[in-house]
C-alpha cells in the first residue's frame, strides 16, 4: 500500500530565510512520481513542483526545490527566500503507477515579517 | 476557461438524502479524481476513474459510489448523506496520471444536516 506522510502540522519561517518541508512515502512500486501543492487560504490547490522515482536531478522551480532522498523514501520541498504570499497550506502528493494520487496531511506555514 | 468545473459550489441538504456532485472538464484528460478534504487529514481519494466507464476505490469510498459515462463528466454520489461527509469536495483530472500533472477543481462546500 502507498502513504504519504507530512510530520509538521505548522512551520513558522522568517521572511527572505529558507525553510524546508517533510515529506516521507512509502510505495513498492518502482515507477512513481512525487508532487508538492500549495492551497492558500483561498481554498485553490496550486501545483509547484514534480519528481520522477528515475529521474536522477532534483527538481526545481525558481524558488522552489525537492529534495528527493530515494533510499531515505524522502521528498522534502524547500523554498528559498520566503515570501509573505508563501503563507499556506502545502500538501506532498505520491502518484503510483495506477495513476492513483494520494495527499499527505498538510503542513501549514506561516512566515512572519 | 477553467477546464474543469465543480458544481455545485456549495450545497446544504439533509441527513438520509441522496446528493450527486458534478465534476465536468472540457480538456479530454483520460484520469479524473474525487477527494475529500478535512482538517487534520488533508485530501483523501474517495474514487478515480481511468477512462469511460473504468473507475476504482480510493481511501474512503464507503457510502460513496461514482460513474463516468462519458469522458467529460464524473459523478459522485453519496447514497444517504451523513453528517460525517459534511466536508469540501475536490475533482481533479490529469491527462495520463503521470508526471504531466493534476489540475483540480475549486472544490464543493457540502453541508448535511
Amino acid at each position: 500500500a502507498q502513504k504519504i506522510t507530512q510530520t509538521q502540522p505548522g512551520m513558522f519561517v522568517q521572511e527572505k530565510e529558507a525553510v524546508t518541508l517533510d515529506c516521507t512515502y512509502d510505495t513498492s512500486d518502482p515507477s512513481y512520481g512525487l508532487f508538492w501543492y500549495k492551497q492558500p487560504s483561498s481554498g485553490e490547490m496550486i501545483f509547484l513542483i514534480y519528481q520522477g522515482s528515475y529521474d536522477q536531478q532534483n527538481a526545481t522551480e525558481g524558488r522552489y526545490s525537492l529534495n528527493f532522498q530515494k533510499a531515505r523514501k524522502s521528498a522534502n520541498l524547500v523554498i528559498s527566500a520566503s515570501q509573505l504570499g508563501d503563507s499556506a497550506m502545502y500538501f506532498c502528493a505520491m502518484r503510483a503507477n495506477t495513476g492513483k494520487l494520494i495527499f499527505g496531511q498538510g503542513t501549514t506555514l506561516q512566515v512572519k515579517p | 476557461d477553467a477546464g474543469i468545473t465543480q458544481s455545485p459550489r456549495h450545497k446544504v441538504t439533509e441527513t438520509g438524502t441522496p446528493v450527486t456532485l458534478r465534476c465536468h472538464q472540457t480538456e479530454n484528460h483520460r484520469y479524473m479524481y474525487w477527494y475529500r478534504q478535512d482538517p487534520g487529514h488533508g485530501l483523501r481519494l474517495i474514487h478515480y476513474s481511468y477512462g469511460v466507464k473504468d473507475t476504482d476505490k480510493g481511501e474512503v469510498s464507503d457510502g460513496y459510489s461514482v460513474s463516468r459515462s462519458k469522458t467529460e463528466d464524473f459523478l459522485l454520489t453519496l447514497e444517504s448523506a451523513t453528517s460525517s461527509q459534511t466536508s469540501v469536495y475536490f475533482c481533479a483530472i490529469s491527462p495520463s496520471g503521470g508526471g504531466d500533472g493534476y489540475t483540480f477543481g475549486s472544490g464543493t462546500r457540502l453541508t448535511v444536516v
